[in-house]
């Protein structure tokens, strides 16, 4: 496919579980983003790569939060020890890097839900 | 402490009308500005953007304004069809990452 995808679609957890939640980028985009949406609010920057930079990690709300792009491609996020103020739609997204001004194409987005 | 801010959470207008989303931010360092729709279950997608060194930039049935004195920015929409209800977010360009508002839900009307 053409866009950027998301996996797993919906995922439900306990409190206290990890999760692993997956984004492939557009082939060829260099930037990639993971942002959060909880209920009633907007989009809240997580995280930021780019090429081979070191990542922008300064959106992660807490410890428990860590992403990582292998080959500059996929990514995963990871949430520790999950709580229950962690549901929210996780979005990633990703754009060409080139200037400040980037249009980023998103994914369909990760519901999670900690229980 | 919300940098970017849209003050109407939902819009309801009549087809044929025109639709105008809000949005003011509060950080001047911003230099560029977009607007997403996003439909439900969807990942928002690009609208519209503008740069700070522009006042106006049209696309389509799709117009942004932007004031940088006021800090504000809106969102035509003419004539609106159905099809352009959704959530619109407005976003603001620090550098690389985006700031989004929470959004404005629009419904259009048949």
């Amino acid at each position: 496919g053409a866009g950027v995808s998301q996996s797993p679609s919906n995922k439900v957890t306990e409190k206290g579980k990890d999760v692993e939640l997956r984004c492939d980028p557009i082939s060829g985009h260099t930037a990639l983003y993971w942002y959060r949406q909880s209920l009633g609010q907007g989009l809240e920057f997580l995280i930021y790569f780019q090429g081979n930079s070191a990542p922008d990690k300064s959106g992660l709300p807490s410890d428990r939060f860590s992403a990582e792009r292998t080959g500059g491609s996929v990514s995963t996020l990871t949430i520790q020890r999950t709580q229950q103020e962690d549901s929210a739609v996780y979005l990633c997204a990703s754009s060409l890097a080139h200037g400040s001004y980037n249009e980023q194409f998103f994914g369909p987005g990760t519901r999670l839900t900690v229980l | 402490d919300q940098q970017v801010k849209q003050n109407s959470p939902s819009l309801s207008v009549q087809e044929g009308r025109i639709s105008i989303l809000n949005c003011d931010y509060t950080n001047s360092m911003f230099d560029y500005f977009l607007w997403y729709k996003k439909y439900p279950a969807e990942g928002p997608t690009f609208l519209i953007s503008i740069s700070s060194i522009k006042d106006k930039n049209e696309d389509g049935r799709f117009t942004v304004f932007l004031n940088k004195s006021a800090k504000h920015l809106s969102l035509h929409i003419v004539p609106s069809q159905p099809g352009d209800s959704a959530v619109y977010f407005c976003a603001a360009s620090p550098q690389k990452k985006l700031v989004f508002g929470k959004g404005t839900k629009l419904t259009v009307n048949p």
